[in-house]
């Protein structure tokens, strides 16, 4: 099936740790996403790249990195640098930068303990 | 300020019943507006589009209106379902996509 997959799906860090979260699709898009969702707040941008080997900050990217080696994967690394890491994390896709519609992965839940 | 505000922030109404969400935006210049579906402990689902040019479009019981000229968006349930309980979540597409934080609706039996 086409889609976005991201794993795991629940995960739990100790403070300090960095933690990578996988993103991956098999839909042909140019443009991947990373944001945040925390309650009560609408979905915030980490990063965004909108080709292969290219990558642009949003509005929160401090304490995460990002690669795009691959056009089917963008993983997000959060690292020890990040003040508040429990939250939702979303990858989303869309088929050019800029496209009206973005198709969601299924959230990866973090937890840092 | 948000510049995408959805209100109420959340909602409980009976099965059967209808409602409607509201969405306010600021962001400019505007591309289109969607309106996203999710899920407890999911991505969201896109549900419609609404361009400049349109006030009204339909997707089963969900129905959307834009008013440019306002900048106000609404999202009307009918005859509501268990099933849609969710979170609704308004976005306006400008040079990038604005988020409102969503309306959690509960549909109880």
């Amino acid at each position: 099936d086409g889609g976005i997959t991201q794993s795991p799906k629940y995960l739990f860090r100790k403070e300090g740790q960095n933690v990578t979260l996988s993103c991956e699709q098999n839909l042909n898009h140019d443009a991947m996403y990373w944001y945040r969702q925390d309650p009560g707040q609408g979905l915030r941008l980490i990063y965004y790249s909108q080709i292969v080997n290219d990558f642009q900050k949003g509005d929160i990217a401090e304490g995460y990195s990002v690669s795009r080696e691959k056009k089917e994967s963008f993983p997000l690394t959060v690292t020890s640098a990040q003040k508040n890491p429990t939250a939702f994390y979303l990858c989303a896709s869309s088929i050019q930068p800029g496209d009206t519609e973005a198709f969601f992965g299924q959230g990866t839940r973090l937890t840092v303990v | 300020k948000n510049q995408v505000e959805q209100s109420p922030q959340s909602l409980i109404i009976l099965e059967g019943k209808n409602c409607t969400l509201q969405c306010n935006y600021t962001v400019s210049p505007f591309s289109n507006l969607r309106w996203y579906k999710q899920d407890t402990g999911r991505g969201p689902v896109s549900l419609t589009i609404m361009t400049f040019s349109e006030n009204t479009k339909s997707n089963g019981r969900y129905t959307a209106t834009l008013d440019a000229d306002t900048k106000q968006s609404s999202l009307h349930i009918t005859a509501s379902q268990l099933s849609d309980s969710a979170s609704y979540i308004c976005v306006v597409i400008s040079n990038d996509m604005r988020f409102g934080a969503g309306t959690r609706l509960t549909v109880k039996p």
